[in-house]
C-alpha cells in the first residue's frame, strides 16, 4: 500500500524567508504531484513531476523529485503572505491512475 | 475552458438521512474521480470512473456509498444513510484520456455536515 508522508503538517513563517516542505513516499512511484488549496477552495494543480532528478519553478516556489530517495520537495523561496495556504503532495502508483495524497502542508506567512 | 462543476456546495443533513451529489466533467475528460476530503487531511479516493465503466471503487463503503455515471459525463455520488462520520468535503476530479500522466482536474467540492 503506497503511503505519503508529508512534513512539516503546518509551517508559519516570516515574509522574504525560505523554507522547505518534504514529501516521502513508500512504494515506487512514476509521477507525483504538488497542489495547492485555499481554505474553502479546492484544489489547484502547481506542478507535475515525472522523472528521477525532475525540477519545476513557478515564481517562489520550486519542486523537485528524486525518486531514488522517493522523495520530492517543495521550495518557498523569499515568502510572501499570498502564499499562506495548504500544499498537498500526491503520488501516483506505478501503472495506475489513482492519486495517494499527503495530509497537506498548512503554510501561513506572517508580515 | 470551463472546469468541473460540481452542486450542491452545501450540505447539512442529519444522520440516517440521504444525500446525493452531482458532478459535471471537464468537457471531453473521460476519467472521473470522487474522492472524501476530512477536515485536516488529504483527499481520499472513492471511486473511479473510465467512461461510464468502475475502474476502482476498492475504497467505496458500498454498504451505504453508491455513485454512477450512466451516459460517461455526469456523475452522482450517494450516501443512504449518512453517518456523522461521513461529515467531509466531497470532491469530484476529472482527467483526459489522452493525458499521458493523468494530470487530475478538481472541482470546487460539496460540503457535508452530519448533524
Amino acid at each position: 500500500e503506497l503511503k505519503v508522508e508529508q512534513n512539516p503538517l503546518f509551517l508559519s513563517m516570516q515574509e522574504g524567508k525560505n523554507y522547505t516542505i518534504y514529501c516521502n513516499y513508500s512504494t515506487t512511484s512514476d509521477r507525483l504531484y504538488w497542489y495547492r488549496q485555499d481554505p474553502g477552495k479546492s484544489l489547484e494543480s502547481l506542478f507535475v513531476l515525472l522523472s528521477n532528478g525532475a525540477v519545476k519553478q513557478e515564481g517562489r516556489l520550486m519542486a523537485s523529485l528524486d525518486t531514488k530517495a522517493r522523495l520530492s520537495t517543495l521550495h518557498i523561496t523569499a515568502a510572501v503572505h499570498d502564499l499562506s495556504a495548504t500544499y498537498f503532495c500526491a503520488v501516483g502508483g506505478a501503472g495506475s491512475y489513482q492519486l495517494t495524497f499527503g495530509k497537506g502542508t498548512k503554510l501561513s506567512v506572517i508580515p | 475552458e470551463a472546469g468541473v462543476a460540481q452542486s450542491p456546495r452545501y450540505k447539512i443533513i442529519e444522520k440516517r438521512q440521504s444525500v446525493a451529489f452531482w458532478c459535471n466533467p471537464i468537457s471531453g475528460h473521460a476519467t472521473l474521480y470522487w474522492y472524501q476530503q476530512i477536515l485536516g487531511q488529504g483527499p481520499k479516493l472513492l471511486i473511479q470512473f473510465q467512461n461510464n465503466g468502475v475502474v476502482d471503487d476498492s475504497q467505496l463503503p458500498k454498504d451505504r456509498f453508491s455513485a454512477e455515471r450512466l451516459k460517461g459525463v455526469d456523475s452522482t455520488l450517494k450516501i443512504q444513510p449518512a453517518k456523522l462520520e461521513d461529515s467531509a468535503v466531497y470532491l469530484c476530479a476529472s482527467s483526459p484520456k489522452s493525458s499521458g500522466y493523468n494530470e487530475q482536474f478538481f472541482g470546487p467540492g460539496t460540503r457535508l455536515t452530519v448533524l
